[in-house]
């Protein structure tokens, strides 16, 4: 069965701290990998996805995320945290279907 | 472009009311989809339709009935509503089917409360 794993429900850094939001899954077969950022009563958006080819994939905000084969993970990265960053992140996997994680809560402190 | 929009923003229903959740999309997107977002469960799958004529069932379809109206809009039907139905709805599209790499769009989503 197809899965993703958030394994924290919630992430604090300090402003100008690089911050990691971790995200591995489990699938059969190649998967595309996404990440979305939710903002309080707001719907999802697209960060960026790793389809295939580099396995450091580059998105929206400053945001970039590793694909790691070996270890099934597609850790979400910012080298330095604004507090506008404060928000809901999901990790999906999409191979017959989409699966979405349970959701981090990431908190930039000032 | 308004991307994807849902009515209403938020609902009140009594238990054994039915209403429908409206969704439009103008990207020509031909997949869509509904989901309900719970806290601590994400997002799951209620149902999806990969284009027009089409609808499946997702993870949780029990207690909902869609319809995809047109290429641009996909409805949900809370036929005899429940308060295990309290979520909150959010309609999502694709440019093409859920196997594909192509990210998905979302609607601000619906929050229904079932007294």
């Amino acid at each position: 069965a197809q899965s993703v794993a958030q394994p924290e429900d919630q992430v604090n850094v300090a402003e100008g701290n690089p911050l990691t939001v971790k995200c591995t899954y489990s699938v059969s077969g190649n998967p595309y990998l996404f990440w979305y950022v939710q903002y309080p009563n707001r719907g999802l958006q697209f960060l960026l996805k790793y389809i295939t080819g580099d396995n450091l994939v580059k998105g929206s905000y400053g945001f970039e995320a590793e694909f790691n084969k070996s270890q099934t993970s597609f850790h979400l990265k910012k080298p330095s945290a604004l507090v506008s960053d404060s928000a809901l992140y999901f990790c999906a996997v999409r191979s017959s279907k989409s699966t979405f994680g349970d959701g981090t809560t990431l908190t930039v402190k000032p | 472009n308004a991307g994807v929009t849902q009515t209403p923003k938020f609902q009140v229903l009594k238990t054994g009311q039915s209403m429908t959740l409206q969704c439009a999309q103008d990207m020509n997107h031909n997949s869509m989809y509904w989901y309900r977002q719970d806290p601590g469960m994400g997002l799951r799958l209620i149902y999806y339709s990969a284009s027009e004529g089409t609808t499946d069932k997702g993870e949780v379809p029990n207690g909902y009935n869609v319809s995809r109206l047109n290429k641009r809009e996909f409805s949900l039907r809370l036929e005899s509503a429940a308060p295990s139905q309290t979520s909150v709805y959010f309609c999502a599209s694709t440019k093409s089917g859920r196997a594909s790499g192509n990210e998905q769009f979302f609607g601000p989503g619906t929050r229904l409360t079932v007294l």
